[in-house]
């Protein structure tokens, strides 16, 4: 199992620029997140699904919207990006019951904006 | 407010010293405790839970609901310690996963 997966590993996107980055994961798991890693701050949430075909926002969600047409995908895009979305992104999943909150992340995803 | 405290950015002990990674929670509720880590190049990985009351690679982490801290703890710090290792909180049977902005552990030689 190759358990979860992001695509493109880098990018570097001018203001203004729009981008999506994929998250893939092969366990089957319910539940998928996109979190942001910035020094400092830790990992926040940016957006959330508990399911394929529903989305919610987490933490720090502006600037971003998210799409899970199918179960083993979600979809973080950025519109218009800002050099403040310059990050870490990572994708992490997690089971339904009682593993909900052991969570398996991807491996990132480094995203300048110049 | 939920929140998850990590004092210290950053820490710097000798191989063979022990080290203990502080970690202090805000939670109304019954939460669960987790540590995370995150070696050099590789992805973030869960390293120990509460609930399960594990020593994983030589770490231990007792949770203290009267001081609401969870500190991970070893004895002997080794080389291949070195990490990010970030405390996280989520509720009992829950999903949503809180995270500490982590602690830098360096361990010299």
């Amino acid at each position: 199992n190759a358990g979860v997966t992001q695509t493109p590993k880098f990018r570097v996107l001018k203001t203004g620029q729009s981008m999506t980055l994929l998250c893939a994961q092969d366990m089957n798991h319910e539940y998928m997140y996109w979190y942001r890693q910035d020094p400092g701050m830790g990992l926040r949430l940016i957006h959330y699904s508990v399911g394929e075909g529903t989305t919610a926002k987490g933490e720090v969600p502006d600037g971003y919207n998210v799409s899970r047409l199918k179960k083993q995908n979600f979809l973080l895009g950025l519109e218009s990006a800002a050099p403040s979305q310059t990050s870490v992104y990572f994708c992490a999943s997690s089971s339904l019951g009682q593993g909900a909150n052991e969570q398996y992340f991807g491996p990132g995803t480094r995203l300048t904006v110049t | 407010a939920q929140r998850v405290t990590q004092p210290e950015k950053l820490l710097s002990v000798f191989k063979g010293a022990p080290v203990e990674l502080k970690c202090n929670y805000s939670y109304s509720g019954s939460p669960e405790l987790f540590w995370y880590v995150q070696y050099s190049r590789q992805r973030l990985q869960l390293l120990l839970r509460h609930i399960s009351r594990e020593s994983i690679k030589g770490f231990t982490a007792d949770l203290n609901k009267g001081e609401t801290s969870f500190h991970l703890k070893k004895p002997f710090a080794q080389e291949e310690d070195s990490a990010m290792y970030y405390c996280a909180l989520s509720s009992t049977g829950g999903f949503k996963t809180i995270f500490g902005a982590g602690t830098r552990l360096f361990v010299k030689a």
